[in-house]
């Protein structure tokens, strides 16, 4: 089954805006959206965003997600340093009848 | 307090199977989706298998499927995954998650390593 594309990594400077893609097709990301998720070594994913653009309870507002067609996008304004993780998309994809998990993005926040 | 958190990992010889079990607290697996999400030494996330709670819609993902078997017993509120003929290629943290809104909730994670 393959999975959904991430760049393997992005940097962006403190303060500065960075915004992390995820591409599918239209069986799952442009189907019904994309979750984000954050995952600090050593701990579990923590969900950020379900079906888009939909903030989970007790994010901060700096995050922000969107689609546009089979693309999902995750947008992290105002960098911290805390925010310095692995960013990982996931859909799930009607043919397939399984759940799609992106290779992950590891964000520096330099 | 919600949480959720596994048990029954370890290190198994090839071939062999292993149990795993997530005890749900501070809410019942009713009326969610239940997940078994993997990661290996370095890797990323990968789905596992997936079971609604009264274990009506079940699916697998290709890598493990006919070897893993996702249940969840809800008078314990504990979702299990029985794994067989383990391989190698099995070696990772297995993560159990809750799906109200994607997956909202997870549990710490129970290490599984297949080594001979």
């Amino acid at each position: 089954q393959a999975g959904l594309a991430q760049p393997p990594s992005v940097s962006k400077d403190l303060r500065q805006t960075a915004t992390l893609t995820c591409t599918g097709n239209s069986n799952n990301v442009g189907n019904q959206g994309a979750a984000w998720l954050q995952q600090h070594r050593g701990h579990p994913p923590k969900l950020l965003s379900y079906r888009n653009n939909n903030r989970a309870s007790g994010i901060s507002e700096r995050f922000s997600a969107s689609r546009s067609g089979n693309t999902a996008s995750l947008t992290i304004s105002g960098l911290q340093p805390e925010d310095e993780a692995d960013y990982y998309c996931s859909a799930w994809d009607s043919s397939l009848s399984a759940w799609m998990f992106g290779g992950g993005t590891k964000l520096t926040v330099l | 307090q919600v949480q959720m958190v596994e048990s029954g990992g370890g290190v198994v010889q090839p071939g062999t199977s292993l149990r795993l079990s997530c005890v749900a607290s501070g809410f019942t697996l009713s009326n969610h989706g239940l997940h078994w999400v993997r990661q290996a030494p370095g890797g990323g996330l990968e789905w596992v298998a997936l079971t609604t709670s009264d274990g009506s819609y079940i699916h697998y993902a290709d890598s493990v499927k006919g070897r893993f078997t996702i249940s969840a017993d809800i008078s314990k509120n504990t979702l299990h995954l029985q794994m067989n003929s383990l391989r190698s290629e099995d070696t990772a943290v297995y993560y159990c998650a809750r799906e109200s809104e994607s997956f909202d909730i997870w549990g710490q994670g129970t290490m599984v390593t297949v080594s001979s």
